[in-house]
C-alpha cells in the first residue's frame, strides 16, 4: 500500500526550512528518501531503519517514528538546489513502495 | 555514489513496433534490478524485479508478454516494450540494487527513458 506524503507541494525562499512527512497504514521497517528533479533520475538521499535513524546529508535529515508509522524529512536553510520532488519509499525490504511525492520549490 | 546508466534517454516509435531499453550498473555488480513506470506528476510504479540468470518477477497487472525483461549479466538488464501502443507512452526508469557491506541494500536509479508511441 502506497505511503501518504504531505504536503503535496511546498514553496519557500532560499534559507527557509521545510518538513515533508510520510506516513503508512502498515508497519514500517524501513523508509527511503529520494529527490527527483524534472526529467532526471531519483537520487538517493537516505535510508532509515527500524530502531534508528540515519543522517544522509549535512542540512537534510530525517526521523523515523515506528509507533506512529511515520517518517519526516527536514530540510534546513534551503538552497536553490533543493528544488525537486521528494519521494519517500516505505517497505519491509529493499523494494519500497513510493509515495506520490512532494514538490519543493525554492525561490531566490 | 553508485552509477546506473540507462539508454536511450528518449525514444519515439510507431505504433506496433518494439522498443528496447538498457539499464547498466557501471561501477558495481547488480544481481537485482528494477523497472518502474512513472506518469506525469505521479509516483514511481514498480513494474517488475529483474534477477540475473532467472525470470523476472512482475507486479500484478503488468503484462509479462508485453514488457519483456532480460537480465543476462550482472551489469545489464533490458526492458523490451513489444508491439508498442500510444498508451505505453510513459517515463520508464530502472534501478539497480547495491548491497552494502553493512547489510543495507540501496536502489540507485538510471536517468529514465521517455517513450513516445505515435
Amino acid at each position: 500500500q502506497q505511503p501518504v506524503q504531505s504536503p503535496q507541494a511546498v514553496i519557500l525562499r532560499e534559507g527557509e526550512d521545510a518538513v515533508i512527512n510520510c506516513s503508512s497504514s502498515k508497519a514500517l521497517y524501513s523508509v527511503h528518501w529520494y529527490r527527483q528533479k524534472h526529467g532526471e533520475a531519483p537520487v538517493f538521499l537516505m535510508i532509515l531503519l527500524k530502531g534508528g535513524e540515519q543522517k544522509g546529508h549535512e542540512k537534510i535529515s530525517a526521523s523515523f517514528n515506528e509507533k506512529k508509522q511515520q517518517s519526516s524529512l527536514y530540510l534546513t536553510a534551503s538552497q536553490l538546489s533543493y528544488s525537486g520532488t521528494y519521494f519517500c519509499g516505505a517497505g519491509g525490504s529493499y523494494i519500497p513502495t513510493f509515495g506520490r511525492g512532494t514538490s519543493l520549490i525554492v525561490h531566490p | 555514489g553508485a552509477v546506473v546508466s540507462q539508454h536511450p534517454s528518449r525514444v519515439i516509435c510507431k505504433s506496433g513496433t518494439s522498443v528496447k531499453i538498457e539499464c547498466r550498473s557501471l561501477d558495481f555488480q547488480a544481481t537485482t534490478m528494477f523497472w518502474y513506470r512513472q506518469f506525469p506528476k505521479q509516483s514511481l510504479m514498480l513494474m517488475a524485479t529483474s534477477n540475473e540468470g532467472s525470470k523476472a518477477t512482475y507486479e500484478q497487472g503488468v503484462e509479462k508478454d508485453k514488457f519483456l525483461i532480460n537480465h543476462a549479466s550482472l551489469t545489464l538488464s533490458t526492458l523490451t516494450v513489444t508491439s508498442a501502443h500510444p498508451e505505453d507512452s510513459s517515463f520508464y526508469i530502472c534501478s539497480a540494487l547495491l548491497r552494502g557491506k553493512d547489510g543495507l541494500s540501496i536502489q540507485y536509479f538510471g536517468a529514465g527513458t521517455r517513450l513516445s508511441v505515435l
